[in-house]
């Protein structure tokens, strides 16, 4: 079936360092990939996002990277501050803009 | 305010006890959904709605119902509750195609 994994339950980075968060998914006609953070006690919240036409999607400090052929992308942070410690999760579209989650990356960012 | 507001933020209830989780946005989105997140699980998909009288089971529907009789709201009815839907529960919604945006999270617990 259908499914979107995490590489690492847990991330520990210092302060300063570039931070890199992996997933896999399963389902090779996604179409669309979103990243989402979640702070404690929040709601997730919007990162970035990148379609499949792409393989690469950079914003303010992040940069998503698609690998069609092994169905993998990931997240990287650079300069990685305290407030980037969050629960990080890559969600894939299925159908009927359906958003399938995986498990989600504990990021500590330690000083 | 774009937002998506959920009530109540937290709730403990007891077994059988009928209850309503509100969920109201003022984005205009078509999309509505409604998620539980579970420790180690992820968000998993309960309900959707693609349009105002037009909703469809997710992943995990057991127990639950929705209603989508406005644009706006969407709310989560638990007839009957029990201690497996002891959860946090999220509210999304989105135009279609486009990321989702979460409420804050309504914590319930069911004795």
């Amino acid at each position: 079936g259908e499914s979107v994994g995490l590489h690492l339950p847990t991330l520990s980075v210092q302060e300063g360092d570039n931070s890199i968060i992996n997933c896999a998914y399963s389902n090779s006609a996604s179409d669309y990939f979103i990243w989402y953070k979640q702070e404690s006690g929040k709601g997730p919240q919007f990162i970035i996002d990148i379609r499949s036409n792409m393989d690469k999607r950079q914003g303010q400090r992040v940069t998503v990277l698609l690998n069609k052929t092994v169905k993998h992308l990931s997240l990287q942070i650079a300069a990685t501050q305290p407030g980037d410690s969050a629960v990080y999760f890559c969600a894939d579209r299925g159908g009927y803009n359906k958003l399938i989650f995986g498990a989600g990356t504990r990021l500590a960012v330690h000083p | 305010e774009a937002q998506v507001t959920q009530n109540p933020r937290y709730l403990i209830t007891v077994t059988g006890k009928k209850l309503t989780v509100t969920c109201s946005q003022n984005m205009n989105h078509e999309y509505m959904s409604w998620y539980r997140q579970d420790p180690g699980l992820g968000l998993r998909q309960i309900y959707y709605s693609m349009n105002v009288e037009v909703t469809d089971k997710g992943d995990v529907p057991e127990g639950y119902k929705v209603s989508r009789k406005e644009k706006r709201n969407f709310p989560l009815i638990l007839e009957s509750p029990s201690p497996n839907q002891t959860s946090l529960y999220f509210c999304a919604s989105s135009d279609i195609g486009n990321e989702q945006f979460f409420g804050p999270g309504t914590r319930l617990t069911v004795l």
